[in-house]
C-alpha cells in the first residue's frame, strides 16, 4: 500500500523568507510517480509539479524548488523569498504507475498549511 | 480553456434528499476521478472511471453512486445524504497514460444536515 506523509501541518512565516515543505512517501512500487499541489483560500487545487521514480534530478522553477531523493523516500519543496500570495496549503501526492486498466490513484498527504505574514 | 467544471459550488441540504454534483471536462480525458477532502484526512477517492461505462470503487464509495455515460461527463450521486457525507469535493480528470497529472475542478462544499 502507498502512503504519504507530511510531518508540518502548519508553518508560519515571515515574508520573504525561505521555506521548505517536508514530503516522505512509501510505496512498493519502482516506478511511481509524485506530485504536489497548492490549494489556496479560495479552494481549488492547483498543480505544480510532477516527478517520475527515474528522475532524480532536483527542479526550479522560479521561487519554487524541488528536492526529490529516492534514497531517504522524500519529496521536498522549496520556497525562496516567500510572498503572502503563497499562503496555502500544500499537498504532496504520490501515484503508483497504474499498468492498463489500473486506477493508478493519488494518494494524497494531509497537507501543510502554510501562512505567510507581511 | 482547458477546465473541470463542477456544479453546485456550495449545498446546504437535509438527510435523505437524493443530490446530484455534476462534474464536466473539455480536455477529452479518458480517465475522471472523485475525491472527497476532510480536515485532517486530506482528501480520498470516492470512485473514478477509465473511461465511458467504465467505472469502480475508490477507497470511500459507501454512500455514493456515479455514472459515466458520455467522456466529458462524470456525475456524483448521493441518494440519500447523510450528515457524514458533509464534506468538500472535487472531481478531476486527466490524460491517459501513466504519470499524467490530475486537473481538478474547483470543488463543491456539501452540507448535510
Amino acid at each position: 500500500a502507498q502512503k504519504v506523509t507530511q510531518a508540518q501541518t502548519e508553518i508560519s512565516v515571515v515574508e520573504k523568507e525561505d521555506v521548505t515543505l517536508d514530503c516522505v512517501y512509501e510505496t512498493r512500487d519502482t516506478t511511481y510517480y509524485l506530485f504536489w499541489y497548492k490549494q489556496p483560500p479560495s479552494g481549488e487545487l492547483v498543480f505544480l509539479i510532477r516527478r517520475n521514480s527515474f528522475d532524480e534530478q532536483n527542479e526550479i522553477s522560479g521561487r519554487y524548488s524541488w528536492n526529490f531523493q529516492k534514497s531517504t523516500s522524500s519529496f521536498n519543496f522549496t520556497i525562496t523569498a516567500s510572498q503572502v500570495v503563497d499562503s496555502a496549503v500544500y499537498f504532496c501526492a504520490l501515484s503508483e504507475a497504474g499498468w492498463g486498466g489500473a486506477n493508478s490513484k493519488l494518494t494524497f498527504g494531509k497537507g501543510i498549511t502554510l501562512s505567510v505574514r507581511p | 480553456e482547458a477546465q473541470v467544471t463542477q456544479n453546485p459550488r456550495y449545498l446546504i441540504t437535509v438527510t435523505g434528499k437524493k443530490l446530484t454534483v455534476t462534474c464536466s471536462q473539455n480536455m477529452n480525458h479518458e480517465y475522471m476521478s472523485w475525491y472527497r477532502q476532510d480536515p485532517g484526512l486530506g482528501l480520498r477517492q470516492i470512485y473514478y472511471s477509465m473511461n465511458v461505462e467504465v467505472t469502480d470503487k475508490g477507497d470511500v464509495p459507501e454512500g455514493y453512486k456515479v455514472s459515466r455515460k458520455e467522456k466529458r461527463n462524470f456525475p456524483l450521486i448521493l441518494e440519500s445524504p447523510s450528515p457524514n457525507q458533509t464534506s468538500l469535493y472535487f472531481c478531476a480528470s486527466r490524460q491517459t497514460g501513466q504519470g499524467q497529472p490530475q486537473h481538478f475542478g474547483d470543488g463543491t462544499r456539501l452540507s448535510i444536515l
